[in-house]
This record gives structure tokens, sequence and C-alpha cells, in this order.
């Protein structure tokens, strides 16, 4: 079957600008997470969402960041003002419900290039 | 903030050496995962471990949950090409709270 995907894979955009980044989870699963992954350093957790709700956005680095779920299964994040601080790879999973008995299933990201 | 630390950070090796990562915290852990991420693709899980001391075994690989659940260990045994690319640890704190990834070990088996 079809795993994560994520839109688009590459995001080139100005200091200032806003953007939207896609992920199309796994079909049924419940858990959709969202994490920033620097240059060779391990990804770095910013939401998750349990169905349409955010079951913890505590990793969202500043209010500038946002992400929604509507319909339990699609998810955006969304930056707005961009900074060249934000440029990094983007990672989407998904997961049949949140617990370490479930397996993660990452997507293969969004790399983000604020110039 | 990564709060679990891998070492070491860059290992170049040749085809059939073994080797050992490591990932280690300062506090305690209900669980730790490992992951293997090839370039432009996400992590994929290898194995999840819960019990202080175990031991687990896939293939040529072998991870063990240290006995006071701080730290973990991944050893090889005949490092192949197939094994280049980079190791993640991620710990999942009592509760079921978000899950922390380590700083990585990149590997290289140079053939």
């Amino acid at each position: 079957g079809a795993g994560v995907s994520q839109t688009p894979s590459n995001k080139v955009t100005e200091k200032g600008k806003y953007v939207e980044l896609r992920c199309d989870p796994i079909s049924g699963h419940t858990a959709l997470y969202w994490y920033r992954q620097s240059l060779g350093q391990g990804p770095e957790f910013l939401i998750y969402f349990q169905g349409t709700g955010a079951a913890d956005d505590s990793g969202l680095p500043n209010d500038r960041f946002f992400a929604v779920r509507p319909e339990g299964s699609v998810s955006t994040l969304k930056i707005q003002r961009t900074e060249r601080g934000d440029s990094a790879v983007y990672l989407c999973a998904s997961s049949p419900g949140h617990s370490p008995y479930n397996e993660q299933f990452f997507g293969p990201g969004t790399r983000l290039t604020v110039l | 903030t990564q709060l679990l630390e891998q070492s070491p950070q860059f290992l170049s090796i040749q085809e059939g050496e073994n080797l050992t990562v490591y990932c280690n915290s300062s506090s305690v852990f209900s669980s730790l995962q490992w992951y293997r991420q090839e370039p432009g693709e996400g992590p994929v899980l290898l194995v999840t471990v819960v019990t202080g001391g175990e031991v687990k075994k896939l293939k040529r690989l072998t991870f063990q949950f240290g006995d006071a659940r701080k730290d973990s260990s991944l050893h090889i045994t005949a490092a192949q090409p197939g094994d280049t690319g980079l190791y993640l640890c991620a710990r999942w704190s009592g509760g079921y709270q978000k899950v922390t990834f380590g700083t990585g070990t990149k590997l290289q088996v140079i053939p």
C-alpha cells in the first residue's frame, strides 16, 4: 500500500514569505507527527495530532508555525514570515496510534530553503 | 534541544568490520527505539526495546537496553555497504510523551 507522502519535495522561498507543507498519511492512521531535521542531526519534534486535534504542539518554535488536520487525514504545516533559520527538512510521520508499540512511518520530507 | 547523546558522531569503516554505537541519556526512559535513515528519505524503525537489560537481535544487528534504562547500544557485525546511513535512537518518556530523537551517528561502510 501507499506510504506517507509529502509535497512539495523541495520548496525555495524568500525571507518573509508564507509557505504551506502538506502531508498525506497512511490511510487509517490516527496519529500524525511533524518533525524538523537539520543537516546531520536527529529529527526535532514539532507537533502531533490524534485525529483532528493537536494533542501536543509544544515543539512548535514560535507562533509563526501552525499546523492543521481538519478531517483527521491530510495535514498542513504552515509557516508565516519565514526566516533563514527555518531552512531544514520537514518530516511527517503517521502511526496507527500514539505509543512506542506502534511504528511511526515517515515520509521522505520536504526540504525548505529560505533565501 | 537534543536530550539524547549518541556517539560516535561519525564512523567510517571497511566492509567486514564490527562496530558499536551508543545512545545515552541523563534521565530514565520507558522505552527506546533505533532507526536508520538514508539520504533523501525518512527514518525507518529497526527495533523497540522496553525492558531494562533487554537484548534484541536483527540479523547482524544487536540492540541492548541498559539495566538502568538510561542508555542503549547498537552493535553491527561484519558491516556491509548497505548498512551505510544515519543511525538514530529515540526515547519515549514515561506516560507516552512525545518522542525525542538523539543526535545521530553517521555510518559509512567502505567496500
